[in-house]
Parts: C-alpha cells; sequence; structure tokens
C-alpha cells in the first residue's frame, strides 16, 4: 500500500513553453502533497506543500508564480513550469501523506525535467 | 532551524566490508528518522524508519541507530555487496516538514 506516482518520468521541453507534472496517490487519500526539486549533486529542497482545496504554500525563494500547484482532489496534485527555462531543469520529486501512518510521507518517483 | 550533515560526503570501500554512514542533527525534536537510497536519476526508496520513541530498526543487512540526546543516527550495512552503490540519505520530520541531508555517495567495488 501507499503507492504515489508521477508522470510524466522525464520531459523534454523547449525555453518559454509550460509543463504539467502529476502526482497519484494509488491507494490511499493524501490529504497533504509536497513537491521536492534536486539540482545535480544536491539535496532535495521542499518547493511547497499543497493541502487538498486549499492554495499551497511556497518555501522562501520559490516563485509561487512559475511554479503552480493545483491539489484538486484528494489522488491527484499537480505542479506546472510556467515558461520554463534552462535553469528550471531539474528532478521534482512529490510526496504525499494521509495514508493509515499519516505523518510518514510517501515519495513519487520522480519527473526528470530538462528544458532545452 | 534543523540542520542535517551527513559524513562522509563519499565513500568508496571494496565488497563484502561492514560500514557506517553517519548522520548528525541540530533539534532533537523530530517526529521520526529515515533513510532513504537514491539510485541515479531515479527516486528514493525507503529502508528503514526510526520512530522518535525508537533506538533502532532492522531490515536484512541494514540496521539503523537513533540517539536524539547527542544528535545522531547511523546506518550500518553488513556485508557489502556492489548493488549498494547509491547514494544514502538521511531524512528528519518535524512537524510535517522534512529534513533532508546532503547525502553519503557509496560505491562498493566488486
Amino acid at each position: 500500500g501507499a503507492v504515489v506516482s508521477q508522470h510524466p518520468s522525464w520531459v523534454i521541453c523547449k525555453s518559454g513553453t509550460s509543463v504539467k507534472i502529476e502526482c497519484r496517490s494509488l491507494d490511499f487519500q493524501a490529504t497533504t502533497m509536497f513537491w521536492y526539486r534536486q539540482f545535480p549533486k544536491q539535496s532535495l529542497m521542499l518547493m511547497a506543500t499543497s493541502n487538498e482545496g486549499s492554495k499551497a504554500t511556497y518555501e522562501q525563494g520559490v516563485e509561487k508564480d512559475k511554479f503552480l500547484i493545483n491539489h484538486a482532489s484528494l489522488t491527484l496534485s499537480t505542479l506546472t513550469v510556467t515558461s520554463a527555462h534552462p535553469e528550471d531543469s531539474s528532478f521534482y520529486i512529490c510526496s504525499a501523506s494521509g495514508g493509515r501512518a499519516s505523518n510518514e510521507q510517501y515519495f513519487g518517483p520522480g519527473t526528470r525535467l530538462t528544458v532545452t | 532551524k534543523q540542520e542535517v550533515t551527513q559524513i562522509p560526503a563519499a565513500l568508496s570501500v571494496p565488497e563484502g566490508e561492514n560500514l557506517v554512514l553517519n548522520c548528525s542533527f541540530t533539534d532533537s525534536a523530530i517526529y521520526n528518522l529515515q533513510w532513504f537510497r537514491q539510485d541515479p536519476g531515479k527516486g528514493l526508496t525507503s529502508l528503514l524508519l526510526i520512530q522518535s520513541s525508537q533506538r533502532e530498526q532492522t531490515s536484512g543487512r541494514l540496521n539503523a541507530s537513533l540517539d536524539k540526546s547527542s544528535g545522531r543516527s547511523t546506518l550500518y550495512i553488513a556485508a557489502s555487496q556492489p548493488g549498494d552503490s547509491a547514494t544514502y540519505l538521511c531524512v528528519l520530520q518535524g512537524a510535517q516538514k522534512l529534513v533532508f541531508g546532503q547525502g553519503t555517495r557509496l560505491t562498493i567495488n566488486p
């Protein structure tokens, strides 16, 4: 149980375009979802926290107008990178909590974004 | 502010050796501590989760300890294998926010 999926697993887009990444909890209701990014050779950094039906809370330094997060249902959250630039190229991982052990987070497999 | 430090940053050992990865943290007010492995370009695989009230957890060749008073955790890997090569992350959870260490990049040489 407690499986989280992400789609797509990798994506290449041109500079200036937008790309959407989906995060789904497959067998539990995720009351809270988290979005992280990881630059090469660096640790994961939390970008934002979203609760179902509420606006996401962004970490300091993360542009909320650039990284749009929607958590419209208890099983789906989306991250849209708007007007992507090469410096947005990164590994994006989501996690979800709200399963039986509600204080645990279950991680998705990640999405590799490359902006050319 | 919680800070998590992992030492060493990289480690290379011959196959078959036992090894210890270290994690230290500055704030003992944690809900749990978790060890993950991350393979290149991949997501995270949870290895062991230690709740705040526990002192250690074991799974197969892995053993993780937690000492909140000294702000330390160790991940012990017995009889290392080439397939153990990965980056190992120590992650602390407090009030639903996770704080990640920088990771230890482990290479097991055949």
